[in-house]
This record gives C-alpha cells, sequence and structure tokens, in this order.
C-alpha cells in the first residue's frame, strides 16, 4: 500500500516557466515532508522541506506547499533551467520515535527543455 | 569532505550466489541507513544503526539479507543467497543525528539473473 504518490511519472516543461509536481500522502501521521533531486547514476539529494506547522516553504526559486486538508503537496520551480531536468521524489517522516524514517514516492522525471 | 561512498557501483551475479555491499558514511556520522529501490518503485526504507548497533531493521525484506556496522565506521550488506527480486538500486545514507539531514551515497546497483 503506497503511502506517498505522486501520480505524474513525468514532466516537460519550458525553459523559463514553472514547473509544478505534486505529492498526495494517505497516512495522517506524516507530519514532514521533503523533495530530493536525483540525477542518474546519483543519490538523491534533499532540496527543501516543510513540517506540517506550515502551509509554505519557499528557498530561492523552489516553493513547497502544504495542503493538510487535501493530504497534498506540491513543489513549485520558477524559473525553471535546463539544470533542474533530474527525477524528483516527495518524501514524508512522522512522528515519535521513527521519525527518522522516510517514505518515498515513486518520483517525477522533470525535463526542462531549453 | 568526503561524501558517503558506496562500493561496488554496479554488481551482477547469479540467483543464488552472494552479494556483499559496502558503505562508508561521512566521517563522525553515527546514523547509518540503507534504502532500496525496485525498477520503477519507491525507494524504501531498510534499516538504520545508530553507531554499531541497529535501531531499526523493520524495512529489511527477509532473512536473506544481513546488515552489519562493525565499530560503528562502515557497514556492509549482504544478500545470501540472492534471488530474482533482489535487483534493485541499494542506498546509503549517513547523518550526525537522527533527523532527516542525511546524505545519500550514489547507490550500488544490483542485477541478479
Amino acid at each position: 500500500d503506497q503511502q506517498v504518490k505522486q501520480n505524474s511519472p513525468s514532466l516537460s516543461v519550458q525553459e523559463g516557466r514553472i514547473s509544478i509536481l505534486n505529492c498526495d500522502y494517505t497516512n495522517s501521521m506524516f507530519d514532514y515532508f521533503l523533495w530530493y533531486k536525483k540525477y542518474p547514476a546519483e543519490g538523491p539529494t534533499f532540496l527543501i522541506s516543510i513540517s506540517s506547522i506550515k502551509d509554505k516553504n519557499e528557498d530561492g526559486r523552489f516553493t513547497v506547499f502544504l495542503n493538510k486538508s487535501a493530504k497534498h503537496l506540491s513543489l513549485h520551480i520558477v524559473p525553471s533551467q535546463p539544470g533542474d531536468s533530474a527525477v524528483y521524489f516527495c518524501a514524508a517522516s512522522g512522528s515519535g520515535g521513527s521519525n527518522y524514517k522516510l517514505t518515498f514516492g515513486k518520483g517525477t522525471l522533470l525535463t526542462v527543455n531549453p | 569532505e568526503a561524501g558517503v561512498t558506496q562500493f561496488p557501483s554496479h554488481s551482477v551475479i547469479e540467483k543464488g550466489q552472494t552479494v556483499t555491499l559496502r558503505c562508508d558514511p561521512i566521517s563522525g556520522h553515527d546514523n547509518l541507513y540503507w534504502y532500496r529501490r525496485v525498477m520503477g518503485k519507491e525507494i524504501k526504507f531498510l534499516l538504520h544503526f545508530v553507531k554499531e548497533s541497529k535501531q531499526d531493521e523493520s524495512g529489511m525484506p527477509n532473512n536473506r539479507f544481513l546488515a552489519e556496522r562493525t565499530g560503528g565506521t562502515y557497514s556492509t550488506l549482504k544478500v545470501q543467497p540472492a534471488e530474482l527480486e533482489d535487483s534493485g538500486v541499494y542506498f546509503c545514507a549517513s547523518s550526525v543525528q537522527p533527523n532527516y539531514g542525511y546524505t545519500f551515497g550514489s547507490g550500488t546497483r544490483l542485477t541478479v539473473v
């Protein structure tokens, strides 16, 4: 049973436009959410995170939005650059003793075209 | 600062053979994690070490998988005997504290034929 879902396997956008990657989760115990970026033959690299007490977190061109009632989060990249082309993973973690353990989605392949 | 190093980067073995994956965490990182991504699926947690102790091994698929971290430095993950469904990319990560700011290695791609 997949607790973190990224329903779009791929997304293609033009350079300079906005990229919006979506993620849904089912476990209401999740209270911390992260986005990782992964290039081929490399490990995932932390990009940005958000706690459940917030609904928005911004870091440069990257903004993550959290809608707790809908159990939905999204990552916005503005403006998109060709170097942003990678697989993006949404991940979630719960509270309590296992709060270090991440549950990942399957990933979305973002392609930014010049 | 050197990152998390995993060896080998690729391994192709026959079903029934044994394979040992190695992970060298960032120096000083007491927390070490193993994750696995099977083709087309999500990255899944396998286990967590704090120094040499297994803190949580709830994600280990079955008893064919054995993880060790002798001396609290590098870790090994042994698969014996390997099955076809064990194919995937095995990631190791480490952190100073058991939080979310951990660094992943590049992974070991294991193919069982």
